[in-house]
């Protein structure tokens, strides 16, 4: 089975313009989360969509944002960029719930804002 | 609010030594816990989890951790350190109800010399 693949995986960027990163899960998995990861913050959450509905939110601006299609990919959009928003941005494809629920994490996306 | 403490940004052993990276968690329940394994320009990979039951769990590559309530601890080892062993990892918890989403520890860099 494939797993979580994500593009690209590199970008640079300019201060102030958008940018919209892709990710595309296991197939059958349903929930996609997004994570940022840092050197300075480590990795935090930044949101999950189950079934098309954002079901988990972080604590990120409203910059942020993402979206989940039928087929369960998902995207995420960062509006207006600053030079703090240079991360590794990562997604993770989800089955189960309760103690059976795992996340499963693809390669990443690394932006990096000039 | 839930947190995880990694105690040791950097972890240094021989090759064929013990491994022993440390986890603390704050949690007013025992939430789920994991362990994470990043190596570079890769995404995170699921090395074990403790959900209920035995609180000794053993996940891939010959890592095991321990689960202790009265220490609020879930520490990784594995006997024999590996050249391969040397990569990123990350403890990580995440509530025992309706919430899905990680929270990691800032992460323990292991490095294996020969």
């Amino acid at each position: 089975k494939a797993g979580v693949t994500q593009t690209p995986r590199y970008l640079i960027k300019t201060r102030g313009q958008q940018v919209t990163l892709s990710c595309s899960p296991i197939s059958g998995h349903r929930s996609v989360s997004w994570y940022q990861q840092t050197p300075g913050q480590g990795l935090q959450f930044l949101f999950e969509y189950f079934s098309e509905t954002q079901r988990n939110k972080g604590n990120f601006p409203g910059r942020f944002s993402g979206r989940q299609f039928s087929n369960s990919r998902s995207e995420m959009n960062v509006s207006t960029l600053e030079l703090g928003d240079s991360a590794l941005y990562l997604c993770a494809s989800s089955i189960g719930t309760g103690s059976a629920y795992e996340q499963y994490f693809g390669p990443g996306t690394r932006l990096t804002v000039t | 609010a839930q947190s995880v403490t990694q105690l040791g940004s950097h972890v240094s052993v021989s090759e064929g030594a013990l491994v022993l990276l440390r986890c603390n968690y704050s949690s007013s329940v025992p939430p789920y816990l994991f362990w994470y394994v990043q190596y570079p320009n890769q995404g995170l990979q699921l090395l074990l989890k403790y959900t209920t039951g035995a609180t000794l769990v053993k996940g891939i590559n010959g890592f095991e951790a321990e689960f202790k309530k009265s220490e609020t601890s879930f520490h990784l080892t594995k006997p024999s350190a590996h050249m391969s062993d040397a990569a990123e990892y990350f403890c990580a918890v995440r509530r025992m109800d309706s919430s899905y989403k990680l929270i990691f520890g800032s992460g323990t860099r292991l490095l294996v010399r020969p």
